[in-house]
């Protein structure tokens, strides 16, 4: 069975605070990709970075970062200096090529970020 | 990147009406498209994956001579809301895969539709 688990329901941090949101996943399959969407209020997805699970290269986008650890089955997305703006429900995925290749989400974890 | 387009993107209907969402892959041709369903403050859920010419394959729960689905053609899947009652109330999104690109992660997401059944 695939699952994705994101600890965190709700995390509220004031403007310029970093924040790392927790992801740990579950899979039997050896080839997979791992995803984290933004939905902000409009209820929209949007992409913010796919990656394979032969690549547990450490990705920076901008203030956005995400760290891919294999051994702890872990793919925890950190934003750096907050804003308001970032206020949104984050969501962690999975697709695995065996198993249905559908998207598995985690139950997703809503940022408050105060100014 | 690829663009999912839904229509509509919002609808009020009575209950025990029927209402019909459309997920169009509009720069890709798409043999699989999937529904997804997304209550308040929950996460989203497959509710079926919907293959081009071929019935939908639904999940467990999912009640699929409620929930019609329609793959008519490479860019266009419907799903049918029937005789629609006020827990149906949700928010719905499709994806679709791009079937010339062969990796498994090659989806995207339209939208959504928010649907609200009085």
């Amino acid at each position: 069975a695939q699952k994705v688990t994101q600890a965190q329901t709700e995390i509220s941090v004031v403007e310029k605070e970093d924040v790392t949101l927790d992801c740990v996943y579950e899979t039997r399959d050896t080839t997979y990709y791992l995803f984290w969407y933004k939905q902000p209020p409009s209820g929209e997805l949007v992409f913010l970075i796919r990656r394979n699970s032969f690549d547990e290269q450490n990705e920076i986008s901008g203030r956005y970062s995400w760290n891919f650890q294999k051994s702890t089955s872990s793919f925890n997305f950190t934003i750096t200096a907050s804003q308001v703006v970032d206020s949104a429900v984050y969501f962690c995925a999975l697709i695995s090529d065996n198993y249905g290749q559908n998207f598995v989400f985690g139950p997703g974890t809503r940022l408050s970020v105060l100014p | 990147g690829a663009v999912v387009s839904q229509h509509p993107s919002w609808v009020i209907c009575k209950s025990g009406t029927s209402v019909k969402i459309e997920c169009r892959s509009l720069d890709f041709q798409a043999t699989t498209m999937f529904w997804y369903r997304q209550f308040p403050k929950q996460s989203l859920m497959l509710m079926a994956t919907s293959n081009e010419g071929s019935k939908a394959t639904y999940e467990q729960g999912v009640e699929k001579d409620k929930f019609l689905i329609n793959h008519a053609s490479l860019t266009l899947s419907t799903l049918t809301v029937t005789s629609a009652h006020p827990e149906d109330s949700s928010f719905y999104i499709c994806s679709a895969r791009d079937a010339m690109r062969p990796g498994t992660d090659t989806q995207y997401f339209g939208p959504g539709t928010r649907l609200t059944v009085l």
